[in-house]
């Protein structure tokens, strides 16, 4: 099967502790990537971070890192020293290299408090 | 500023009128996404075409949704006869087919009320 699970709906944290978004996929392809997007209350989509199936390490871009942990499937977003501005929805999202396909995740509400 | 335009930004319309939704992807993407976004469901794929070719519908009820693109530079989709249920923001997205960065490019979206 085909799926992107994010189990947590809702996340509180205080400003510049770090956060850590689960995501976890489910596919038996090989040859995938996941990566993360982030939705301000603007509505706009704005492209973080992308992990390739056959990456040996760990994306990372500025404050975002993607903890890809292959044979337990898991994709997570971590954000360091998090922000006032990162108070977003999160949709972790995966494609496929066969056929192009991506789908997305329910998405993560992340609430950064002063 | 190369961008994918989605029409219209907003729609209001009534229990069983037609709605249709356009969306012009970026010049020189081939493939391109169809999504529908609602608190409950997240981001849902609805269909996606490469090359023109739908590959993937299955995420749309066939009943009463369905989704073209005559031509390289538009996408369609139509809820014929539109409900309440399919009030949400409908997001087009496109890019190239085998580049691999996980970067999509989406449009604005268009946010239908059903009522």
């Amino acid at each position: 099967a085909q799926k992107i699970t994010q189990t947590q709906p809702g996340m509180f944290v205080q400003e510049k502790e770090a956060v850590t978004l689960d995501c976890t996929y489910d596919t038996s392809d090989p040859s995938y990537g996941l990566f993360w997007y982030k939705q301000p209350s603007s509505g706009e989509m704005i492209f973080l971070i992308y992990q390739g199936s056959y990456d040996q390490q760990n994306a990372t871009e500025g404050r975002y890192s993607l903890n890809f942990q292959k044979a337990r499937k898991s994709a997570n977003l971590v954000i360091s020293a998090s922000q006032l501005g990162d108070s977003a929805m999160y949709f972790c999202a995966m494609s496929w290299h066969r056929d192009d396909k991506i789908i997305f995740g329910k998405g993560t509400r992340l609430h950064i408090l002063p | 500023d190369a961008r994918v335009t989605q029409t219209p930004r907003h729609k209001v319309t009534e229990m069983g009128q037609e709605v249709t939704m356009r969306c012009q992807p970026i010049l020189g993407h081939n493939t391109v996404f169809w999504y529908r976004q609602t608190m409950m469901q997240g981001l849902e794929l609805l269909a996606y075409f490469r090359n023109r070719a739908p590959l993937d519908d299955s995420g749309m009820p066939k009943d009463r949704f369905s989704a073209e693109m005559p031509d390289a530079t538009l996408a369609t989709l139509k809820i014929q006869p539109s409900e309440p249920r399919d009030s949400a923001v409908y997001f087009c997205a496109s890019v190239l087919s085998g580049l691999n960065t996980g970067e999509l490019f989406f449009g604005e979206g268009s946010r239908l009320t059903v009522l």
